[in-house]
């Protein structure tokens, strides 16, 4: 199994520009999570879903969007990139809740908005 | 509002050194509690998960305890070796109704030769 992964791997944006972050699991797993992580801050929710189909909003879910269409794949949206917006975002995947919860992490997508 | 602290920020021991690493929760009723390991420039790689109902897990040289009625969690690593540098985050699930993990902020492990 690859596990969970995330492309692209760093990208630089210019304020107002739009991209998708993605991420791929492998394990047939129904929860999954995007993070962004920041000096001092520590580790951050931004959306999840529980299965395709559903999503949720997290602690900081302004100027991200997701969507869910398939078990495998849970894209993450920026719609209009601010320098706030520059942070190191990570997909974590889970089988599902309680002794299943486990949380697989991707390597991770480096984004810097100038 | 549930808040996870980690205490200390960094570590330095040598090698072969017993160590606990701690982390404190505000709210007691925790559902589960994971401790994570991450590699600069990596991701997060789990390595213990604790339920409420348990007291603790092992996994190698690790043991990490839970006492819900004191708001702490452990993490021993037991003779430690270079190859354990790195920093230790752990996270806390609130009880119910939440899909949110709160993490703490991390503890910079460094174990010299």
């Amino acid at each position: 199994n690859a596990g969970v992964t995330q492309t692209p791997k760093f990208q630089v944006l210019k304020t107002g520009q739009s991209m998708t972050l993605q991420c791929a699991q492998d394990m047939n797993h129904e929860y999954m999570s995007w993070y962004r992580q920041d000096p001092g801050m520590g580790l951050r929710l931004i959306h999840y879903s529980v299965g395709a189909g559903i999503t949720d909003q997290g602690e900081v879910p302004n100027g991200y969007n997701v969507s869910r269409s398939t078990t495998e794949d849970f894209p993450l949206r920026l719609l209009s990139a601010a320098p706030s917006q520059t942070s190191v975002y990570f997909c974590a995947s889970s089988y599902g809740g309680g002794k299943w919860e486990t949380q697989y992490f991707g390597p991770g997508t480096r984004l810097l908005v100038l | 509002k549930q808040e996870v602290t980690q205490i200390p920020a960094a570590l330095s021991v040598p090698e072969g050194e017993n160590l606990v690493l701690n982390c404190s929760f505000t709210d007691s009723a925790i559902y589960n509690l994971q401790w994570f390991r991450q590699d600069p420039g990596k991701g997060l790689t789990s390595l213990l998960l604790i339920q409420s109902s348990q007291r603790e897990q092992t996994s190698g040289r690790l043991n990490a305890s839970l006492d819900k009625s004191s708001g702490r969690s452990t993490l021993y690593i037991a003779a430690s070796q270079p190859g354990d540098s790195a920093t230790y985050l752990c996270a806390g699930r609130l009880q119910s109704g939440s899909e949110k993990l709160v993490f703490g902020k991390g503890t910079k492990l460094t174990v010299n030769p």
